[in-house]
């Protein structure tokens, strides 16, 4: 079945510590997205790539970084800059054909701090 | 700047009852709009979208959704809640594909 995989569920980070959070997909989808989840805040845009090679900042891209290398792979590491790192991320993916087609998302990261 | 907002951060039904979960948006071009929901610790599942051929939206579930201009609003619905309903809603718009603005989400409780 085709679908988006993140992992692992569950991360712990140390203190100045980078860590990098998994997101594959088998859609055959040309757009990729991550977001932050934070209780009552909803989902902020982190990174979003349009294709292989490029990717665009969202609306809080201090202390996160990605690369998109292939086609199916969007990893985001989140660095030591990141303060406030502990959030359940969310990887999505979507079909790049105007605004008709939804986002599809993976289980999520929940990442926390030691 | 498009943008959806949803009223009511925690709504409570009592099972077999009407359920209704608001959303506004807010665009300058006709908005594409999505409902989701999103199970503790998973991730969003696409309920229904609304994509300028109907105003009505029928989805997954049970829930629909209308789509009101004149009230720039999509709010979803279904008719008797059951106790599997209980999750979080988002409310979601898109006018290009390239960004989707999600609202900040509304608890659904249904007593038993």
């Amino acid at each position: 079945d085709g679908g988006i995989t993140q992992s692992p569920k569950y991360l712990f980070r140390k203190e100045g510590q980078n860590v990098t959070l998994s997101c594959e997909q088998n859609l055959n989808h040309d757009a990729m997205y991550w977001y932050r989840q934070d209780p009552g805040q909803g989902l902020r845009l982190i990174y979003y790539s349009q294709i292989v090679n490029d990717f665009q900042k969202g609306d809080i891209a201090e202390g996160y970084s990605v690369s998109r290398e292939k086609k199916e792979s969007f990893p985001l590491t989140v660095t030591s800059a990141q303060k406030n790192p502990t959030a359940f991320y969310l990887c999505a993916s979507s079909i790049m054909v105007g605004g008709l087609q939804p986002q599809h998302f993976g289980d999520g990261t929940r990442l926390s701090i030691l | 700047a498009q943008s959806v907002t949803q009223l009511g951060s925690h709504v409570s039904v009592s099972e077999g009852a009407l359920v209704l979960l608001r959303c506004n948006y807010s665009s300058s071009v006709p908005p594409y709009l999505f409902w989701y929901v999103q199970y503790p610790n998973q991730g969003l599942q696409l309920l229904l979208k609304y994509t300028s051929a109907a105003t009505l939206v029928k989805g997954i579930n049970g829930f629909e959704a209308e789509f009101k201009k004149s009230e720039t609003s999509f709010h979803l619905t279904k008719p008797s809640a059951h106790m599997s309903d209980a999750a979080e809603y988002f409310c979601a718009t898109t006018n290009t594909g390239n960004q989707f603005y999600f609202g900040t989400g509304t608890s659904l409780t249904v007593i038993p």
